[in-house]
């Protein structure tokens, strides 16, 4: 079983659209972590959410940590082209050790249509 | 630019072979992370190192090792290679003692093996 769960697994919408992607878990995080890719890239880190009920703004780009630090979602609004890209999250499960394996989900593959 | 360095970015080879992949990280950061990228598993986590000593271990194989040395740079020895080791293979750096457990990616080694 994946720890953190992403859904959808892809998505596909055109530009202008708004779309929201999540990232759930049966376990509580010290801190969440959005990550987004592009083909033949590194993930490059978009945002940490440590806070339960946290929101955090990039441009369009919306980010919210669950109450109970068991889950995030990403919203994203007028998407662009641009914002094509596999979104990833992660986190490392709180543990109160010294436990610092960041666990990824499968992602969410989007692609904005012009 | 992440600041992290991966050489090489590519690297074909046969079956049976042995590889070594080299990852600089960013400057000041003291942990490196190798994980490896498939279409099927994902993102997924094969070791850590701090400060020159092993800290995790991941869904690392046996056929695999890494090593980081005084000046920081990790290397990470794929050895009798096998055509399910095609892959991209990512290392990521950190900043000492910072809790969000945030990291830094390079731009990544794609292996294939034939």
């Amino acid at each position: 079983t994946q720890l953190l769960e992403q859904s959808p697994q892809f998505l596909s919408i055109q530009e202008g659209e708004n779309l929201t992607v999540y990232c759930n878990s049966s376990s509580v995080f010290s801190s969440l972590q959005w990550y987004r890719q592009e083909p033949g890239e590194g993930p490059v880190l978009l945002v940490t959410v440590v806070t339960g009920g946290e929101v955090k703004k990039l441009k369009r780009l919306t980010f919210q940590f669950g109450d109970a630090r068991k889950d995030s979602s990403l919203h994203i609004t007028a998407a662009q082209p641009g914002d094509t890209g596999l979104y990833l999250c992660a986190g490392v499960p709180y543990s109160g050790g010294s436990n610092y394996k960041l666990t990824f989900g499968k992602g969410t593959l989007l692609t904005v249509n012009p | 630019d992440s600041g992290v360095t991966q050489t090489p970015k590519h690297l074909i080879t046969a079956t049976g072979q042995r590889v070594t992949l080299r990852c600089s990280p960013r400057s000041g950061d003291l942990s490196v992370y190798w994980y490896q990228q498939s279409l099927d598993q994902g993102l997924q986590f094969l070791i850590q190192y701090y400060n020159g000593e092993e800290r995790a271990k991941g869904n690392i194989l046996e056929r695999f090792s890494a090593q980081q040395f005084p000046d920081l740079h990790s290397e990470l020895n794929l050895s009798s290679l096998e055509l399910g080791d095609s892959a991209l293979y990512f290392c990521a750096s950190s900043a000492p003692g910072q809790g969000k457990y945030e990291q830094f990616f390079g731009p990544g080694t794609r292996l294939t093996v034939l």
